[in-house]
């Protein structure tokens, strides 16, 4: 059964230090995501991503982050100075379309800023 | 109001019961429901999906979207310990991003 895949399972960083999270989508899917879960609390939406751009972002989505999908696989979630609120799981998604079809998660990347 | 709510519970059943978890939404541009299932630590599951008011069943779960009400419900039949997780309402308007309520917790209990 298709999946989307991340890695890695877990990061550790430094305040300050810049990071890469790696999300290989549903191989047909067109519209990518990434949404975050701090603990204990609702995962919550980031950006979506549909052909080669942003469509939709939060507030959350500020300009330490950025998405790219660098070749026709892979697609990645950079948050370029870390902080400490920013540890939270990080989690990608794809759909074949937008909004009127399912969004399937992958496993999470947890994120741990010290 | 929160755009969706949903009772964190925890909710405890014994294996066997049929569980209903619920949420509620204020906005009326959601058109799009989804619930997952989430075990500790792991990612999101998709369990269903409906756009519909009505009824959606699949195995034993049963998905209820009543849009008049801004009310959604899943129900899970004969219920396993295998069932205990975290399960999350989604929703969807116009737009892309799916809006989560904050889960209810269920256990299963032998």
């Amino acid at each position: 059964e298709p999946e989307v895949t991340q890695t890695p399972s877990h990061q550790v960083t430094q305040m300050g230090q810049e990071v890469i999270l790696r999300c290989v989508p549903i191989s047909n899917h067109l519209y990518f995501y990434w949404y975050r879960q701090i603990l204990g609390q609702k995962v919550e939406f980031l950006v979506s991503f549909y052909n080669n751009e942003i469509s939709e972002k939060s507030e959350i989505f500020d300009d330490q982050f950025s998405v790219e999908r660098p070749d026709g696989s892979n697609f990645t979630l950079k948050i370029r100075s870390t902080k400490l609120e920013d540890s939270a799981m990080y989690f990608c998604a794809s759909s074949l379309q937008g909004s009127n079809t399912e969004a399937f998660f992958g496993q999470g990347t947890r994120l741990t800023v010290v | 109001q929160k755009e969706v709510e949903q009772d964190p519970g925890p909710l405890s059943v014994p294996e066997g019961a049929i569980v209903s978890l619920n949420c509620t939404y204020s906005n009326s541009a959601f058109q799009y429901f989804m619930w997952y299932r989430q075990y500790s630590r792991k990612g999101p599951e998709l369990l269903m999906y409906t756009y519909s008011s009505g009824n959606k069943e699949d195995g034993r779960f049963t998905a209820q979207v009543d849009k008049s009400s801004k009310y959604i419900s899943l129900f899970i039949r004969d219920s396993q310990p295998s069932d205990s997780a975290t399960y999350l309402c989604a929703m969807r308007g116009g737009g892309n991003k799916l809006t989560f309520g904050t889960g209810t917790q269920l256990k299963v209990e032998l």
